[in-house]
């Protein structure tokens, strides 16, 4: 089975813009859940969708969205691009359910200058 | 109450020995305790999980020991081996109708040869 992919793998944005990030998880999970990870803050649990509905959110502004569709691929989208978002952007997918083992994909590096 | 510490933020030992890890949590409504293990420029990848029913779970030279009552759980790594060198993440998840899932903050292992 093929893992989680994540488009772009990087990705440089200017303060003020808005950039979207694509995770297409293992075939076969419903869950997808999205972290953001610095040296600072170091992972940091951003929101979970299962069957195109977020059941859970963490504590970032509303500049930070997201959606699934249908084939279970997420999007995030972070509007009007602030510098503390430079990170790795991390999505985990699960089968669900009560299955809780989460597998990651490799990341979106987004900078912003 | 959402925090989970962990202990020490980075290790050096020698190869073949045993390398400690300590995570605690506060909030008794976490149910799964995974570890994850990343390498720079990778994505966080399951190593090993355990249940609150369960006090020890081994997986190879990998050990979860778990103290429900302290609210406190360890990674064993026993003989450790140079490509053990990474970094090791202890989180606790909840599933209080979505999942959550928060992370400590990570130790640096590095396996001298």
């Amino acid at each position: 089975k093929a893992g989680v992919t994540q488009t772009p793998r990087y990705l440089i944005k200017t303060r003020g813009q808005q950039v979207t990030l694509s995770c297409s998880p293992i075939s076969g999970h419903r869950s997808v859940s999205w972290y953001q990870q610095t040296p600072g803050q170091g992972l940091q649990f951003l929101f979970e969708y299962f069957s195109e509905t977020q059941r859970n959110k963490g504590n970032f502004p509303g500049r930070f969205s997201g959606r699934q569709f249908s084939n279970s691929r997420s999007e995030m989208n972070v509007s009007t691009l602030e510098l503390g978002d430079s990170a790795l952007y991390l999505c985990a997918s699960s089968l669900g359910g009560s299955a809780y083992e989460q597998y990651f994909g490799p990341g979106t590096r987004l900078t912003v200058t | 109450q959402q925090q989970v510490k962990q202990s020490p933020q980075s290790l050096i030992v020698q190869k073949g020995g045993i390398s400690i890890i300590n995570c605690a949590y506060e909030n008794t409504a976490f149910d799964y305790f995974p570890w994850y293990q990343q390498f720079p420029g990778k994505g966080p990848a399951l190593l090993i999980a355990i249940r609150p029913d369960v006090s020890e779970k081994k997986e190879g030279r990998f050990t979860i020991s778990f103290n429900k009552s302290a609210k406190q759980f360890s990674l064993h790594i026993m003989d450790s081996q140079p490509g053990d060198s990474a970094t090791y993440f202890c989180a606790a998840s909840e599933n209080t109708g979505g999942f959550k899932t928060i992370f400590g903050a990570g130790t640096r292992l590095f396996v001298k040869a």
